[in-house]
Parts: C-alpha cells; sequence; structure tokens
C-alpha cells in the first residue's frame, strides 16, 4: 500500500514562530499536495508540486511557503505563525492527475 | 476553474436505511469526478471514481455514484448503511489531468442505531 506519513499528528506552537510540517511518500509518486481542512470550509488547496524543486501556488498561499528537495518529502513551512493558521493539515500524493490522491493521517496544528 | 457543491452538511440516517450524498460540480467539456471519505481522525481515502464510460460508478464499501451530465451531477448512494459507515464524506472534481483537484465543503453522515 501507498503510504503517504505525515511526521506530526498534533502540534502547537506560539504566533511568530516559523513551523515546518513534514510529509513523505513511499511509492515514487510524482505529485504531491498540501491542504488545510476546517469545519465547513473542507478542503482548501495551498500548494502543490509536480515534480522535484517545482512548486505551485493553490488557493490560499500566503502566510505559507513549500520545499521539495527530494521526490518523496514535500515540507510546508509557516514562516511565522499566526492564530488564524490553526487548522488540520492534510499532505496527499498521486501518480498522474487520475488515478485518485493517497492522504496522510494529518496534521493538527494549533497555534497559540 | 471547477467547483463543486455538496448540497447537505450533515444527513442523518438509520442504520440499515439507503442514503444518499448529494454533488454537483460546475459544467466543463470533461470532468473527472471523485468521492472520499474521512473517518474519525484520519485522512481520505477514496471510495470511487468516474472518469469515463459507464456512468454508474461502483466503489468500496458497498457505496456507488451516478454521473449525470445534463445535471451535473454525481450523487453518492448506499442501499443500507452500517454504524460504520459514520464518517464525512467528500466530492472532489478536475477537468484536466494535470490539475488539482477541488473538493467540496463535505457531508457528515451520521448513522444511528
Amino acid at each position: 500500500d501507498v503510504k503517504v506519513t505525515q511526521s506530526s499528528r498534533y502540534l502547537v506552537k506560539r504566533t511568530g514562530e516559523k513551523v515546518f510540517l513534514e510529509c513523505v511518500q513511499d511509492m515514487d509518486h510524482e505529485n504531491m499536495f498540501w491542504y488545510r481542512q476546517d469545519p465547513g470550509l473542507g478542503l482548501r488547496l495551498i500548494y502543490f508540486s509536480y515534480d522535484v524543486k517545482m512548486k505551485e501556488k493553490g488557493d490560499i498561499p500566503e502566510g505559507y511557503s513549500v520545499s521539495r528537495e527530494k521526490k518523496e518529502r514535500f515540507s510546508l513551512i509557516l514562516e511565522s505563525a499566526s492564530t488564524n493558521q490553526t487548522s488540520m493539515y492534510l499532505c496527499a500524493s498521486s501518480f498522474g492527475g487520475l488515478g485518485g490522491y493517497t492522504f496522510g493521517s494529518g496534521t493538527r496544528l494549533t497555534v497559540v | 476553474a471547477q467547483s463543486v457543491t455538496q448540497l447537505d452538511s450533515q444527513v442523518p440516517v438509520f442504520e440499515e436505511a439507503p442514503v444518499e450524498l448529494r454533488c454537483n460540480y460546475s459544467s466543463s467539456v470533461s470532468v473527472y469526478l471523485f468521492w472520499y471519505v474521512q473517518y474519525p481522525n484520519q485522512g481520505l481515502q477514496l471510495l470511487l471514481k468516474y472518469l469515463s464510460g459507464s456512468t454508474l460508478v461502483k466503489g468500496i464499501n458497498g457505496f456507488e455514484a451516478e454521473f449525470n451530465k445534463s445535471q451535473t451531477s454525481f450523487h453518492l448512494r448506499k442501499p443500507s448503511v452500517h454504524i460504520s459507515d459514520t464518517a464525512e464524506y467528500f466530492c472532489a472534481v478536475s477537468d484536466r489531468d494535470d490539475t488539482p483537484l477541488v473538493f467540496g465543503k463535505g457531508t457528515r453522515l451520521s448513522v444511528i442505531a
């Protein structure tokens, strides 16, 4: 089975901290995605990447950046965490666009 | 850009009753449709997908969905639900192979014993 592993299940950070959310997939997938999930808003795309060192902005990139130095790893960075970034963050990967995505279990981030 | 509307935010249903979760998408020449399920404290899992061909798509756990182009809908159905089907369900759409999926806001299905 394809596995997408998010390094932390729960995180609590202080306002202004730099936060790294790590995501690793083990099936040589080309495509990787970061979504945030909020009640009543569903999933919203933050950033995605279709290749190493490539990144594209999604619908809500403000306040975030990403890094993809290796094919299997896609990191989401909150440069200066704010309370409105408290959310569930979901990483996903896919081989091509139409096979469906494999999601990690999510990281619930609380910024205080 | 594509968009998806899930018409019901919450659907309560008694165990062994049928259920339909509704999904409508914005019209496009080509469209690819997906349903995902999220169990409590887990990531999303693919239930089924429509890419082309037969408009009735069967998925895992006894779920099926019907693609209706004229009504721009892709409703999810199950003839008899179980307690274990309690979860949040997301409809998603893409109009090209190289664009990310756009997700609906989700429908929370609660199965009552």
